[in-house]
């Protein structure tokens, strides 16, 4: 089945720098992936749309250039967090989709990484 | 009023019950329905994904929908201590935008 990876899995940074999270579609090409984030105990919240070859589209409330998004191919997108602060700390979670099933587009979830800003 | 709602729990069962874990929306143009299912600090995995009011059977689960009445939900036959985690409903209006209920925590007591 289709597969997404996420790197690294867990990082922990100082205040005030910059952290960049991968997420790969490992045997699928996806023109669009997702960006969620989940605080704990609580949902996933979409960030962003991210689609190959053009800017990213945000959600409402999410800064842009806070969270820089780079889809420079059909296999890979990232999110950097810039300038991170104790309250970016969060499990941030990216999806895929393989294609339609049955006329859904179904999302395959990479495993999350979760960041710790101290 | 939150798009779709779903009971946070938490639900703690005796391994072998039946769990009902239920969702409803308030969006009659969503078209699908998912469960996933999440363990602790993992992402989710999907469960089982249905279109049309009705059942869907897969396995020890099944996924009903009642679209008249805006409410799903996923049944687990001969719950096991594995079944331990938090599942999540979704829905897509049609963009592939998901939409996520809360999730409930749900535990199996051996």
């Amino acid at each position: 089945g289709a597969v997404v990876s996420q790197h690294p899995s867990w990082v922990i940074c100082k205040s005030g720098t910059s952290v960049k999270i991968e997420c790969r579609s490992l045997d699928f090409q996806a023109t669009t992936m997702f960006w969620y984030r989940q605080f704990p105990k609580q949902s996933l919240m979409l960030m962003a749309t991210s689609n190959e070859g053009s800017k990213a589209t945000y959600e409402q409330g999410v800064e842009k250039d806070k969270f820089l998004i780079n889809h420079a191919s059909l296999t890979l997108s990232t999110l950097t967090v810039t300038s991170a602060h104790p309250e970016d700390s969060s499990f941030y979670i990216c999806s895929a989709s393989a294609g339609p099933h049955s006329g859904a587009n179904v999302l395959t979830f990479g495993a999350g990484s979760r960041l710790t800003v101290l | 009023q939150k798009e779709v709602e779903q009971d946070p729990g938490p639900l703690s069962v005796p391994e072998g019950a039946i769990v009902s874990l239920n969702c409803t929306y308030s969006n009659s143009a969503f078209q699908y329905f998912m469960w996933y299912r999440q363990y602790s600090r993992k992402g989710p995995e999907l469960l089982m994904y249905t279109y049309s009011s009705g059942n869907k059977e897969d396995g020890r689960f099944t996924a009903q929908v009642d679209k008249s009445s805006k409410y799903i939900s996923l049944f687990i036959r001969d719950s096991q201590p594995s079944d331990s985690a938090t599942y999540l409903c979704a829905m897509i209006e049609g963009a592939q935008k998901l939409v996520f209920g809360q999730g409930t925590r749900l535990t199996i007591n051996p």
